[in-house]
């Protein structure tokens, strides 16, 4: 089945620096990627949006210029978290839209990427 | 506004008794919706997807059930195992667009 994955899975990085967040899709192509965050006992929250070529759509509240992402590839999204703080610890999920299938609709999600600002 | 609520919010249960999740959507119009099963620190793995015309569908020991008209969806765990221990979420797509509405989960331990 479809695979996505996430590098790294987890990432411990000091407040001030930034980290990236790869998302890729192993064996199709994602016109659209998702990233989410989740906090402990809690549902996903989608933050933005991620297109192939285009600008990523933010979700309301979201910073943008915290939250850099970059869909450069069908295979490819990065989710860069700027000046990071210990409140932008958390769990980062990806998923990706399979382009192409006849049912249109498919998502998969990565495993998740924690991570831990200190 | 478009929401996905899903009760209980947690549930406890015996291993090898069976148990039912709910959830109920106002997301319109509507287009597919889907089970996801958690485990923690883990990435949503799917276990089902139902669009508008079906109105059950079975993955091993999990089947879920879908009345649109009443706008409600049901997991339906059989034959539970510890493994079953996690959260499930169910997640309710609107047609037209890619947004996907997320429940707030319900999280499901099994005890030996």
């Amino acid at each position: 089945g479809a695979v996505v994955s996430q590098h790294p899975s987890w990432v411990i990085c000091k407040s001030g620096t930034s980290v990236k967040i790869e998302c890729r899709s192993l064996d199709f192509q994602a016109t659209t990627m998702f990233w989410y965050r989740q906090f402990p006992k809690q549902s996903l929250m989608l933050m933005a949006t991620s297109n192939e070529g285009s600008k990523a759509t933010y979700e309301q509240g979201v910073e943008k210029d915290k939250f850099l992402i970059n869909h450069a590839s069908l295979t490819l999204s990065t989710l860069t978290v700027t000046s990071a703080h210990p409140e932008d610890s958390s769990f980062y999920i990806c998923s990706a839209r399979e382009t192409g299938r006849v049912s249109g609709n498919t998502i998969y999600f990565g495993e998740g990427s924690w991570l831990t600002v200190v | 506004k478009n929401q996905v609520e899903q009760s209980p919010q947690s549930l406890i249960i015996l291993e090898g008794k069976n148990c039912t999740l709910q959830c109920n959507y106002t997301v319109s119009p509507f287009s597919n919706l889907r089970w996801y099963k958690q485990d923690t620190g883990r990435g949503p793995v799917s276990l089902t997807i139902m669009t508008f015309s079906e109105n059950t569908k079975s993955n091993g020991r999990y089947t879920a059930t879908l009345d649109a008209d009443t706008k409600q969806s049901s997991l339906h765990i059989t034959a539970s195992q510890l493994s079953d221990s996690a959260s499930y979420i169910c997640v309710v797509s609107a047609s037209g667009t890619y947004k996907y509405i997320f429940g707030t989960g319900t999280r499901l331990k099994v005890l030996a």
